[in-house]
């Protein structure tokens, strides 16, 4: 069975720093490209990062490029996002998403770790 | 920037057929998906690449692309459809969503 856990999430003040984590099991974690995506309370999807499984191909939403760096580990089956600089609207529920393909539609999809930026 | 519009709400009634759409210039050139959410769930992809039905979800989900225009089709609509439906494509290297829109079964 396809498993996708987050965590890392919690309170972070404005200007400080999380890293999320997402553990990947019951599928050959290095030969699918993954996703972070979030959605802010109330509000609707918005789509974060893009890592393909080397690593070499990485994409970023604007709102996030220069302060979040996505990453992962294959031999520990596991993504990452590194959340620097939050801002108060970096609040929200984020998810890990499997890719099915290369750029292609989102299979699997984590239960989310929820993250306030807040003073 | 690439957008997609979709209603904010569409209301059924029980039984019957809930059309939602999703619009853009040329979306009719893109793989377009679907997403579920149920409250307090993570999404599930209901309809890939235009038209394709993931294994598990019932045939009374279907969905068309062309033009300027994705539509998800959601036939004899039961209680449980009652959801936010996302659609998504990828376009110049970033992943775009629509805004969701609110499906009520009456």
């Amino acid at each position: 069975e396809v498993q996708l856990v987050e965590s890392g999430g919690g309170l972070a003040q404005p200007g400080g720093s999380l890293r999320l984590s997402c553990a990947a099991s019951g599928f050959t974690f290095s030969t699918y490209n993954m996703n972070w995506v979030r959605q802010a309370p109330g509000k609707g999807l918005e789509w974060v990062s893009y890592i393909n499984t080397r690593s070499n191909v990485i994409y970023y939403a604007d709102s996030v490029k220069g302060r979040f760096t996505v990453s992962r580990d294959n031999a520990k089956n596991s993504l990452y996002l590194q959340m620097n600089s939050l801002r108060a609207e970096d609040t929200a529920v984020y998810y890990c998403a499997r890719d099915r393909l290369q750029l292609d539609y989102f299979d699997y999809w984590g239960q989310g770790t929820l993250v306030t930026v807040s003073s | 920037s690439y957008e997609l519009t979709q209603p904010l709400s569409v209301s059924v009634a029980l039984g019957q057929t809930a059309r939602i759409t999703c619009g853009e210039d040329n979306i009719g050139t893109k793989n377009v998906h679907w997403y579920q959410q149920r409250p307090g769930q993570s999404p599930i992809l209901v309809i890939s690449r235009d038209s394709g039905r993931p294994s598990g979800i019932p045939e009374r989900f279907s969905g068309s692309n062309s033009g300027n225009m994705a539509t998800l089709t959601i036939s004899s609509a039961q209680a449980g459809d009652e959801a936010d439906y996302y659609c998504q494509v990828w376009d110049s290297s970033t992943v775009v969503f629509g805004g969701g829109t609110k499906l009520t079964v009456l």
